[in-house]
């Protein structure tokens, strides 16, 4: 059964404090990796998909980067309109069906 | 180019009362999945629609349905509600079904008292 696991549950960063967002997994075949933004009340909003070990892809101050067995997504110089839930998803190649995380609940203080 | 759609937004019925949400997908988009999110058990998938035809089912009980209509548009039924089946309903489409990216729509709040 496909896993997957986020860390921190929380992250209080102040202003301009660049982090990182774990999304570590267990699938038996990988057909991708997703990472969406949700705020309070709305539907995740989409931000990257990776699909193979290696792969990095960048848009605006967020970063995502894929290994075999985890996910990170970087966050550089956050404003407080990056707060929000971030979630990772992993797609199996044998099902079309995504399996969540519990989410890391971003907060950005000015 | 629109997005996903789902009506209506919120919605409060009582226990043992059945309820009918609906998806319009992207315009070109032939698969539809929906979710269910609640706090303590988080995003959990209901099933997945392609091309009228249901493609995967998670592990929810026989109340939970769907249908996919030759539009795209879907609707899912629950039947006999259930206090537990409060919850955020999220509708996902993408292009085919072979894994693409799913975008998703703003949710159904259902409020079962």
């Amino acid at each position: 059964e496909d896993q997957v696991t986020q860390s921190p549950e929380a992250l209080r960063l102040q202003e301009g404090e660049s982090s990182s967002l774990n999304c570590s997994y267990t699938v038996s075949g990988l057909r991708g990796l997703f990472w969406y933004r949700q705020d309070p009340g709305k539907g995740p909003e989409f931000l990257f998909t990776l699909y193979s070990a290696g792969e990095e892809k960048e848009k605006e101050r967020l970063k995502a980067t894929l290994t075999k067995k985890e996910s990170f997504l970087h966050i550089t110089a956050p404003k407080p309109e990056d707060s929000a839930t971030y979630l990772c998803a992993v797609l199996e190649t044998s099902g079309s069906r995504l399996t969540f995380g519990e989410g890391t609940q971003l907060t950005v203080n000015p | 180019k629109a997005g996903v759609t789902q009506t209506p937004r919120y919605l409060i019925k009582t226990r043992g009362q059945q309820v009918t949400l609906s998806c319009s997908p992207i315009s070109g988009h032939r698969s539809v999945s929906w979710y269910q999110q609640t706090p303590g058990q988080g995003l959990q998938f209901l099933f997945e629609y392609f091309s009228e035809t249901q493609r995967n089912k998670g592990n929810f009980p026989g109340r939970f349905s769907g249908r996919q209509f030759s539009n795209s548009r879907s609707e899912m039924n629950v039947s006999t509600l259930e206090l537990g089946d409060s919850a955020l309903y999220l509708c996902a489409s993408s292009r085919t079904a072979s894994g693409e990216t799913q975008y998703f729509g703003p949710g159904t709040r259902l409020l079962v008292l």
